[in-house]
Formats: C-alpha cells, structure tokens, sequence
C-alpha cells in the first residue's frame, strides 16, 4: 500500500515569503504530526492532527500553522519565513501508536 | 517533560559484527513508549523497532532488538550481523501518552539527537 507522501520534496523560498507543505497519510490513518529537523536543534515536534482537530502543539511561534481535511491529508504553513526555518519537514501518519509512526520523505525548505 | 539522551554521536562497525546503539531516557509518566528510527542520507525515517513500557520482554525485529532496562531508562538497539546498507543516522525516541480517541493514540514523539553509524566492509 502506498506510504506517506509528502510535497514537494523540495522547495526554495526568499524571506518573507509564505509556504505551504502538503501531507497524505496512509490511506486509513486518522492521525498525522509534523517535525522540523535542522542540523542544529534535531527534530522537533510541531503539531499533530487528529480527526481535522489539532491535539497538540510543540513550541513553535505563530507562524507555524497547519490544518487536517476530512480525508486525513494534512498541511502546513509558514508564514514570513525566516532564513532559520530552513529545514527539513517530517509528515508522520499513524494509526495505533504502538505501531509506530511511518514517516514521508520529507520537504526539503530553503530559505534565501 | 520528557527527554531522550543519545551519547554517542557517531559509531564504526565492521561489516557482519554487532552494534549497540545507545538510548537514555527520561520521563514522569508510567505508560510510554521507546521506538527507534533510521535515517539514511535521503531523509526518510524508516521504523525498526519499538518497546512498551510494559512490556516484559525485549523487543525483536529481525537484527533489531531493543535492550530495555527500565530501572535504568536505558534503550539501547542492537543490530546483530551488521550490513553496508546499515549505515545511516539511528534516532532513539519516546512517545508520551496522551488521550486515546477512536483507537488511535496521538502524542508526540521526543527524538534524541541521533547516532550516526558507519558499517565498513
């Protein structure tokens, strides 16, 4: 079946710009979460949606949004990017947690 | 709040030997959960192997198995008969317990800073 899909793979942008990260989780998880990993501070949890509801966040400023459509895909997006917002971004979909997380490729953001 | 620890920032292997790849962990909570991923230079994390709090027994996948040492808050992963393709970034990571809604846990999942392995033939 087909995995996590993330687009694009990725993507440059200039400062200020805004940027939005697409999402589509196997078919039949409810669950999605978002990560941001750098060489300097790892990864790093941003949000999770279940059921088009967000159910928790990490520490991430206000610039940092995302939603979840009824069909589980899920997006985010940066808004006034930043050059430290270039990163890598994870899109996790799950259905039970105990069977872990199953991760996409990855956005590659870059920010100019 | 929780916190995984990986000490070591970078590990050799010689091919078809056994590597110990180390985890600390810290948390308040009873119920948990340990995984481990790998990361190969395209980024994809890929799951091997994950450990329930209580679980009693250690958890086996294949060359995977997790050495859980709960007094210790130690999980480390073992690849036995290690291979060329092994080489890449191992993240250890812990999952908190949150609500339960549908049959579906959420919570984020804590990530260590990650081990690179390097297998040489």
């Amino acid at each position: 079946k087909a995995g996590v899909t993330q687009t694009p793979r990725y993507l440059i942008k200039t400062r200020g710009q805004q940027v939005t990260l697409s999402c589509s989780p196997i078919s039949g998880h409810r669950s999605v979460s978002w990560y941001q990993q750098t060489p300097g501070q790892g990864l790093q949890f941003l949000f999770e949606y279940f059921s088009e509801t967000q159910r928790n966040k990490g520490n991430f400023p206000g610039r940092f949004s995302g939603r979840q459509f009824s069909n589980s895909r899920s997006e985010m997006n940066v808004s006034t990017l930043e050059l430290g917002d270039s990163a890598l971004y994870l899109c996790a979909s799950s259905l039970f947690g105990n069977y872990g997380y199953t991760f996409g490729s990855g956005t590659r953001l870059t920010v100019v | 709040a929780q916190k995984i620890t990986q000490t070591q920032p970078g590990m050799f292997v010689q091919e078809k030997e056994a590597v110990t790849l180390d985890c600390t962990y810290d948390t308040s909570d009873q119920s948990y959960g340990l995984f481990w991923y790998k990361q190969p230079s395209s980024g994809e994390m890929i799951f091997l192997i994950y450990q329930g709090s209580y679980d009693e027994q250690n958890a086996t996948e294949g060359r995977y198995s997790l050495n859980f040492q709960k007094a210790r808050k130690s999980a480390n992963l073992v690849i036995s008969a290690s291979q060329l393709g092994d080489s890449a970034m191992y993240f250890c990571a812990m999952r908190e317990s949150k609500g339960n809604a549908g049959g579906t846990s959420y919570g984020k999942l804590t990530f260590g800073q990650g081990t690179i392995l390097t297998v040489h033939p």
